[in-house]
């Protein structure tokens, strides 16, 4: 079936280092990737996301590439800082507004950024 | 501020007992999920609705679980007869299609013993 692998699942950085997430899936026709944090004992929320007509996406020190082809997606963290400190969630979902529709998310990535 | 409101926001309940959580998504929003969050599993979607009508229910276990959206502005989710494997934390999340932010409510922690 379909599924998303996510790498790696935790991940060290020192402070002010880039981190960097990978996820790839497995329907070609996904057409939506968000990328989801969720901090200790909070609800996940959302930092970015990116539609499968655009390859790149950048909001400050976040940013999100696609490669439809290779079909995988990655989250880009620039300048880590403490408060990064999460788990990181990436979902491909399918919405052609039928019931073959898809969410899927990955099993996450533990970040933890070293002061 | 608007925001997705969970009630319980945590239950203990012993072993065959039935478990209610309820759902006020965020008025406007035509979808409505429900997730399922364990370390083993991490996030799983059981269910949601477009418009009040369920869509996608392929991910919940349905001779036990039940989901029901009675109006626009309340989602439940019944787990009857309740089983110590269904410990978990449930999330609610609403928004406006599939392909469009989700918005977390801040979960219902449950406990089965």
């Amino acid at each position: 079936g379909e599924n998303v692998e996510q790498h790696p699942s935790t991940l060290s950085v020192q402070e002010g280092d880039s981190a960097v997430i990978k996820c790839t899936y497995s329907d070609s026709a996904s057409n939506y990737f968000p990328w989801y944090k969720q901090e200790l004992g909070k609800r996940p929320q959302l930092i970015i996301d990116i539609r499968s007509n655009v390859g790149e996406k950048k909001d400050q020190r976040i940013a999100v590439t696609l490669n439809k082809t290779a079909k995988h997606f990655s989250l880009h963290i620039t300048e880590t800082q403490p408060e990064d400190s999460a788990v990181y969630f990436c979902a491909a979902i399918k919405d052609g507004k039928t019931s073959y529709d898809k969410v899927i998310f990955g099993p996450g990535t533990s970040l933890s950024v070293i002061p | 501020d608007a925001r997705v409101t969970q009630t319980p926001r945590h239950k203990v309940t012993e072993m065959g007992q039935e478990v209610t959580m309820r759902c006020q998504p965020i008025l406007g929003h035509n979808t409505v999920f429900w997730y399922r969050q364990t370390m083993m599993q991490g996030l799983e979607l059981l269910a949601y609705f477009r418009n009040r009508a369920p869509l996608d229910d392929s991910g919940m276990p349905k001779d036990r679980f039940s989901a029901e959206m009675p109006d626009a502005t309340l989602a439940t989710l019944k787990i009857q007869p309740s089983e110590p494997r269904d410990s978990a934390v449930y999330f609610c999340a609403s928004g406006q299609g599939l392909n469009t932010e989700a918005f977390f409510g801040q979960g219902t922690r449950l406990t089965v013993v």
